[in-house]
């Protein structure tokens, strides 16, 4: 069954650095999303992407965080200068060109440690 | 705004135990409802989608209904595999595209 890849699955980032988290959606969906989930919270929107473009952001999504398909296949999640409240599992989810009638496909998640 | 809570938080039981999860929702035109399964440290693995109330979808021991206002995830004669937190979210918008709107979860613990 096709799978939506996530690498690493485990970051330890100093306070101030950057990070990149990335993630190969399925090969043939169209769009693709990042969510988060801090420890013992709810899974939260962040991004979504379509057509090499946001197409909608929350408001934690806020400068510090960029979005890239560098290529046909990745999908990057770049936060610029991490704070300790960026800790959290990060999600990268993407769904075919039907839409979500087989539902969004989450990969296994990026935890983040900010220190 | 659109809203999901679950109940209960957390749910404990005996092997062979069936009980049900509850999911309310207010979305301003429902586009799909969907149950996920979430093992700790791990992303969420899709179950069922719901389009419309009166829906039932079954996937060996559980089954998930939807009506105007809830949906239910019915758990029968569970293992301990079943083990798990259970997601249900909406879409939010007019599109089935959109993001999702995830409630906060049901953890449950089924013992030997």
């Amino acid at each position: 069954e096709p799978e939506v890849t996530q690498t690493p699955s485990h970051q330890v980032t100093q306070m101030g650095q950057e990070v990149i988290l990335r993630c190969v959606p399925i090969s043939n969906h169209l769009y693709f999303y990042w969510y988060r989930q801090i420890l013992g919270q709810k899974v939260e929107f962040l991004v979504s992407f379509y057509n090499n473009e946001i197409s909608e952001k929350s408001e934690i999504f806020d400068d510090q965080f960029s979005v890239e398909r560098p290529d046909g296949s990745n999908f990057t999640l770049k936060i610029r200068s991490t704070k300790l409240e960026d800790s959290a599992m990060y999600f990268c989810a993407s769904i075919g060109g039907s839409g979500a009638l087989h539902g969004y496909t989450f990969g296994s998640g990026t935890r983040l440690t900010v220190v | 705004e659109d809203q999901v809570t679950q109940s209960p938080e957390a749910l404990r039981l005996q092997e062979g135990e069936s009980s049900s999860l509850n999911c309310s929702y207010t979305v301003s035109g429902l586009r799909g409802l969907f149950w996920y399964r979430q093992d700790p440290g791990k992303g969420p693995e899709f179950l069922f989608t719901l389009y419309s109330a009166g829906e039932e979808k079954e996937k060996e021991r559980l089954k998930a209904t939807l009506t105007k206002k809830e949906s239910f995830l019915h758990i029968t004669a569970p293992k301990p595999e079943d083990s798990a937190t259970y997601l249900c979210a909406v879409p939010h918008g007019s599109s089935n595209t959109g993001k999702l709107i995830f409630g906060q979860g049901t953890t449950l613990q089924v013992k030997p």
